[in-house]
């Protein structure tokens, strides 16, 4: 089945760090640009961060210097580096092919 | 950053209905605008992509147009399965940016 599904969400303290994952299914991962897109609890969507088939990368300004995406495609899975974490990056993070197919979402808890 | 003014934040109507939600870009996007709808608990679903394209499997009671830098969601009768919250996404330019979503209730 073509499907995205995310991993690695948790709770973390301010400052510390998380890696999240998106592996993929059904599709040639490869070929596709892939975005992350958050939603805080109860808000709106907010884009994060994308990379391309030939991994360029664009940050939203929230993030940039904080997170790091990156792909491994011979693992077919996509990642999220997010360091220096705040209170305001908790989140469902969602991981998105192209915008048009979506993973289930992970949650990530910023608190002490 | 292009700003994308989404109206109204919530909407209640009937089965049956026609219902029509806007969004107004800042700048220029060109046709690069999709719709989302999303349910509690759910990922968001691409409805619409380059302003006026059906995604696949969408029922077509839904339709996307635009008129200068306004651009709607229409669904043109409303039925129970349309209860949800829609978001518009401008994909011209980097940040990407969406709008703040309109909550649909059936009343």
């Amino acid at each position: 089945a073509v499907q995205l599904v995310e991993s690695g969400g948790g709770l973390v303290q301010p400052g510390k760090s998380l890696k999240l994952s998106c592996s993929a299914s059904g599709f040639t991962f490869s070929s596709y640009g892939m975005h992350w897109i958050r939603q805080a609890p109860g808000k709106g969507l907010d884009w994060v961060a994308y990379i391309s088939s030939s991994s360029g990368t664009v940050y939203a300004d929230a993030v940039k210097e904080r997170f790091t995406i990156s792909r491994d495609n011979a693992k077919n899975t996509l990642y999220l580096q997010l360091n220096s974490l705040k209170s305001e990056d908790t989140a469902i993070y969602y991981c998105a092919r192209s915008l048009e197919l979506w993973g289930q979402g992970v949650m990530v808890t910023v608190s002490s | 950053d292009i700003q994308m003014t989404q109206s109204p934040s919530s909407l209640s109507a009937s089965l049956g209905d026609r219902v029509t939600i806007t969004c107004r870009a800042s700048q220029d996007i060109g046709n690069y605008l999709s719709w989302f709808q999303q349910k509690p608990g759910k990922s968001p679903r691409l409805m619409i992509y380059g302003a006026t394209n059906l995604e696949d499997g969408v029922p077509s009671r839904f339709s996307g147009s635009r008129s200068g830098s306004d651009y709607s969601l229409t669904i043109s009768s409303l039925e129970s399965e349309d209860t949800a919250i829609y978001y518009c996404l401008q994909y011209d330019k980097y940040p990407l940016t969406f709008g703040s979503g309109t909550k649909l209730e059936i009343k």
